[in-house]
């Protein structure tokens, strides 16, 4: 059964650098045929697409993130990860990694993690 | 960025009534290979988001036959033949046609 475990640090001070990681089990990250990403929820309002990369590294960004947000991934481990930089309390919200399909459905979630940006 | 938007925002039903949640799209969200681009999700209070309905009608793996997708093009309909407890939550459609997906608002299902 595939599972997607977050893990990151939970409170953050504003101008700091988000670095999430998502732990998958039950599938390959460098050999399936789906892509894998993140999506974000601020407390109370609708879901965010961060991005998404493929297995050929081809990467893809939210243009209103872009500038900010890199994912990376390492093979060895089976796990991709999230960093986004100068972090504000805008940015507060739970990230959750998902797998996608080639269609652009996500299947499968991880149970998120609450990301909270505060002096 | 398209725009998704959803209706009603609320939707308090009572158990064993059907229901219906209305999605629409700022384009047309039907590609040249004729599947509509367009999932519906459910977010159950403290839960992930879970697939329902992926390409307009298709039903996720292990979801009842009580829901089912329909629509083509920019207007699209979740529907719910028989409410049950467990259906609560916030309903999101989302467009996966183009980058950036979008969500649509959420509409919060709730027992009456």
């Amino acid at each position: 059964q595939l599972q997607l475990e977050e893990s990151g640090p939970g409170l953050m001070k504003p101008s700091e650098t988000l670095s999430l990681t998502c732990s998958v089990s039950g599938d390959s990250i460098s050999t399936s045929d789906y892509y894998w990403g993140w999506i974000r929820q601020p407390p109370g309002k609708e879901l965010e697409w961060v991005g998404s990369f493929y297995r050929s590294g081809a990467t893809f960004y939210n243009p209103s993130l872009e500038s900010r947000v890199t994912i990376s991934v390492d093979t060895s481990k089976n796990q991709f990860s999230l960093k986004v930089t100068s972090m504000t309390a805008a940015d507060t919200a739970v990230y959750y990694c998902a797998r996608q399909d080639s269609y652009g459905y996500w299947d499968y979630w991880g149970q998120g993690t609450l990301v909270t940006v505060s002096s | 960025d398209i725009v998704m938007t959803q209706s009603p925002l609320s939707l308090p039903v009572t158990p064993g009534e059907p229901a219906s949640i209305s999605c629409r799209s700022g384009l047309s969200l039907l590609h040249t290979n004729g599947h509509n681009y367009l999932d519906w999700y459910l977010q159950r209070p403290g839960q992930s988001p879970q697939l329902l309905i992926y390409l307009g009608s298709n039903r996720a793996s292990g979801v009842p036959d009580r829901f089912s997708g329909s629509g083509s093009g920019a207007v699209f309909t979740l529907k719910i033949s028989r409410v049950e407890a467990e259906d609560v939550g916030v309903y999101y459609c989302m467009q996966s046609l183009q980058t950036p997906y979008t969500f649509g608002q959420g509409t919060k299902l709730e027992i009456k």
